[in-house]
């Protein structure tokens, strides 16, 4: 049983599009993070929400925690082939402050 | 450059061979993780540190894979009599106590022949 669903799991668009991803519990997180991996590298941090209902905001996305702390979503505006990459969203269980729970992530192609 | 760092960044080995990667976390990181990750999949646990005690290991971490951290700063992790089903990605993360975000590495990639 995956703790973390992502959604959807491939997504291939083209430049200038916007764009919605989703990760979904039925568990509480205290936290939860988004990661970009380009091929070949390790996941590179994005951001941190911890607050339910919190907005962040960089650049062109958007990244939303729900506000019972079970779900977040990255959304990104007008799309540009260098977002290519695989999106993966983490979270630590409530009461568990040691290991980080993974989404299986979203790959990501944006054309020219 | 003072992010994490792993060595070797790629490995070719034959099956049956054992072979051992390296990572050097952070260094005011007390936390250090090892990860397991195949194509287009996110990162799978294998085994965790804080300082020099390892203190969970996940069940599917079989007992030809053993990890050490000897002095709380750099770590190793070996893999005995490879087969070819360990062809991945084995990337490391580090951390600090008390925090949830974790800085990877850029990962070693082994491929068994």
């Amino acid at each position: 049983t995956q703790l973390l669903e992502q959604s959807p799991q491939f997504l291939s668009i083209q430049e200038g599009e916007n764009l919605t991803v989703y990760c979904n519990s039925s568990s509480v997180f205290s936290s939860l993070q988004w990661y970009r991996q380009e091929p070949g590298e390790g996941p590179v941090l994005l951001v941190t929400v911890v607050t339910g209902g919190e907005v962040k905001k960089l650049k062109r996305l958007t990244f939303q925690f729900g506000d019972a702390r079970k779900d977040s979503s990255l959304h990104i505006t007008a799309a540009q082939p260098g977002d290519t990459g695989l999106y993966l969203c983490a979270g630590v269980l409530t009461g568990n402050n040691r290991k980080l729970i993974w989404g299986l992530g979203t790959s990501l192609a944006v054309n020219p | 450059d003072t992010g994490v760092s792993q060595d070797p960044r790629h490995k070719i080995t034959k099956r049956g061979q054992n072979v051992t990667f390296r990572c050097d976390p952070i260094s005011e990181h007390n936390r250090l993780y090892w990860y397991r990750q195949t194509l287009g999949q996110g990162p799978e646990f294998l085994t965790y540190f804080q300082n020099e005690a390892q203190l969970e290991k996940s069940r599917l971490l079989s007992d030809r894979f053993s990890a050490e951290r000897p002095k709380g700063s750099f770590s190793t992790l070996e893999i005995q009599r490879t087969e070819q089903g360990d062809s991945a990605m084995y990337l490391c993360a580090s951390s600090s106590s008390g925090v949830n975000e974790q800085f990877f590495g850029p990962g070693t990639r082994l491929t068994v022949l």
